[in-house]
């Protein structure tokens, strides 16, 4: 089956600091990614929508400069928290879509804790 | 935004009862998934139904879904405690389009 790789797994950081989080589609090809967010017993709430080649599509309220996305190939796309901060803790997981009317596969998400 | 609504929110059984989920949404969609995500994982993906189907099996887990009400349900038969999880239903619009995820519904299986 489709299998969808996330890493780090957790990072713990000091403010000011940025973190890169990286997801690849291990036995396919993903065009498009999403990445979303998460908070403690909530629900998923899309951040953006990432497509190979070209720039993300980010949700209102989601600040571009913010949250990088970068989708330079087919299997990787990588979201960059730029200069976090505790209000950035979060779980971060995204998810690619392989084609067709498939199911989107989800990565095992990033837990960030900005100190 | 968020278009699915979950209930209940939490949900507690002793194994071997079935676990009923439901979930309401507000829009046309293309297709309805239901997902599992254990405590600090990812989301496992369990059963996607088309607009067009009604109802679906999977082992244990049968999904039906209503378009005229805007509704699907989760059965999970016979649960076990390792079903323990919060459980989500996802709609998307269209094929290829990002998920709009319900609030979820947390579910206890107690042996």
């Amino acid at each position: 089956g489709a299998v969808v790789s996330q890493h780090p797994s957790r990072v713990i950081c000091k403010s000011g600091t940025s973190v890169k989080i990286e997801c690849r589609s291990l036995d396919f090809q993903a065009t498009t990614m999403f990445w979303y967010r998460q908070f403690p017993k909530k629900s998923l709430m899309l951040m953006a929508t990432s497509n190979e080649g070209s720039k993300a599509t980010y949700e209102q309220g989601v600040e571009k400069d913010k949250f990088l996305i970068n989708h330079a190939s087919l299997t990787l796309s990588t979201l960059t928290v730029t200069s976090a901060h505790p209000e950035d803790s979060s779980f971060y997981i995204c998810s690619a879509y392989t084609g067709g009317n498939q199911p989107q596969h989800f990565g095992d998400g990033t837990r960030l804790s900005i100190l | 935004s968020q278009q699915g609504e979950e209930d209940p929110q939490a949900l507690s059984i002793q194994e071997g009862e079935n676990a009923t989920m439901n979930c309401s949404y507000k829009t046309s969609i293309n297709n309805l998934q239901w997902y599992r995500q254990n405590s600090g994982r990812g989301l496992v993906h369990l059963i996607l139904i088309r607009s067009n189907e009604r109802e679906k099996h999977s082992g244990r887990l049968r999904v039906t879904l209503d378009t005229s009400k805007k509704s699907s349900s989760l059965l999970i038969t016979a649960s076990r405690a390792a079903d323990t999880a919060s459980y989500f239903c996802a709609t998307d619009a269209a094929t290829g389009y990002a998920l709009n995820f319900g609030k979820g519904t947390s579910l206890l299986v107690t042996p």
